[in-house]
Formats: C-alpha cells, sequence, structure tokens
C-alpha cells in the first residue's frame, strides 16, 4: 500500500508569486484535503477535493484554490503569495463513502517560504 | 468559541509511566469522530486512533486508548508505557458534518529518560 507523497518538501518564494503543491494519495482512497499549519499551531482546513469537486472550505480567500485528478491526486495553488502564507502545508487522504470521511492519512508536508 | 480544547501546553513524564492528554469538544452534530494524531519534529502527522460519537466502547490501539465522555465532551488520550519515542506534539482534532476535521492546539509532550 503506497502512502501519501507530497512535493516539493521545502520551497521559497517571493511575496507577490505563485506556488503549486501537489499529493498523491494514499491507494484506496478517494478524497484529499489540505491544511496549512503555522508554527506552533494545529492544522487550519482549507478545502477538501472529492470526486474531483471541492467538498467543504475553511476560511481561506479565493487566492488559495485546488484541483482534484481523476487518479485523486491533488494540487493546492496559491496566488499572490503573502508573509503570512508561510507555514507547512499538509494533504491528507481518506475515503469517503456513504457520506462520511473517515481517518485520514497525512503525508510528509511542504514547508513553504515566503521573503 | 473553540471547537477542540486542549489544554496542557506542554506536559513532561518519566519514561514507562501513563500519561493522559486532555481534549474537550463542541459540536451540535450528533454523528463526529474524534481523533488522536502524533506530529514528531519531522512534521509528519501520524494517525494514533479514532472514536465514533455512536461507539459504545473506548477505542484502544495497542498502547493508546481514548477515554471517551460523550456527557462531559471530553475525548482523552491515553498512552500507556509511555516510551521516548513518544515524545512529540499530540493533536486532538474532531469531523463534524460529514468533512473538514478540526484541530486543536496541541499538546507537546516531553518523556523523560
Amino acid at each position: 500500500e503506497t502512502g501519501v507523497t507530497q512535493s516539493p518538501t521545502h520551497l521559497i518564494k517571493t511575496r507577490g508569486q505563485q506556488v503549486t503543491l501537489r499529493c498523491s494519495s494514499q491507494s484506496g482512497h478517494n478524497t484529499v484535503s489540505w491544511y496549512q499549519q503555522a508554527l506552533g499551531q494545529g492544522p487550519q482546513f482549507i478545502f477538501q477535493y472529492y470526486r474531483e469537486e471541492e467538498n467543504g472550505r475553511g476560511n481561506f480567500p479565493p487566492r488559495f484554490s485546488g484541483l482534484q485528478f481523476p487518479n485523486y491526486s491533488s494540487e493546492l495553488n496559491v496566488n499572490a503569495l503573502e508573509l503570512d502564507d508561510s507555514a507547512l502545508y499538509l494533504c491528507a487522504s481518506s475515503l469517503t463513502t456513504g457520506g462520511l470521511t473517515y481517518e485520514q492519512y497525512f503525508g510528509p508536508g511542504t514547508r513553504l517560504t515566503v521573503t | 468559541a473553540q471547537k477542540i480544547t486542549q489544554t496542557q501546553p506542554g506536559m513532561f513524564v518519566q519514561e514507562k509511566e501513563a500519561v493522559t492528554l486532555d481534549c474537550t469538544y463542541d459540536t451540535s452534530d450528533p454523528s463526529y469522530g474524534l481523533f488522536w494524531y502524533k506530529q514528531p519534529s519531522s512534521g509528519e502527522m501520524i494517525f494514533l486512533i479514532y472514536q465514533g460519537s455512536y461507539d459504545q466502547q473506548n477505542a484502544t490501539e495497542g498502547r493508546y486508548s481514548l477515554n471517551f465522555q460523550k456527557a462531559r465532551k471530553s475525548a482523552n488520550l491515553v498512552i500507556s508505557a509511555s516510551q521516548l519515542g513518544d515524545s512529540a506534539m499530540y493533536f486532538c482534532a474532531m469531523r463534524e458534518y460529514g468533512d473538514k476535521i478540526i484541530f486543536g492546539k496541541g499538546t507537546r509532550l516531553h518523556i523523560l529518560p
């Protein structure tokens, strides 16, 4: 069974730039969720993708957007980067069935630094 | 109001002792789920244990057990016979309304030799 993978591991960007982070879900999982974890804080839910559509969103502005592909992998795009976007971005995959999403398994994360 | 409250920012425990990490939650969804995750310094979130709101028995996974007290809205994690490798951040989380999972602020656990 292949676990959740994320790329890149680390990334440094300049304020105003755009970034794309990638996530491959665990085999057998059909749902991907993205979280932002600032230093010393718990992860904050950004959004979730199920069947290639956004299925729930947290309090993040529209410049945070995503995609899910037919193979259930996913991308997180952030436009017009701000210094406060510096964080660990975690992707989690899970199985949604019967309308419920069960335990999520996380990838190793992408650490984004915005200068 | 916070959905997930972890009142212990940090804890120090002697190796081989049992440790209880506190978590209280707040939700109006009758069908919710509670999780505990471990996050070592490497950053990866490791799933430990899950408790559904309708589960009659407390969840257990090896050395981990979840002390679920529904009326008190409490879901404490108990680690028996702690080990040095248990030193990490521990997050309590709740799934409500089917999709998103809300995390607490975490407890940093230090196991002392």
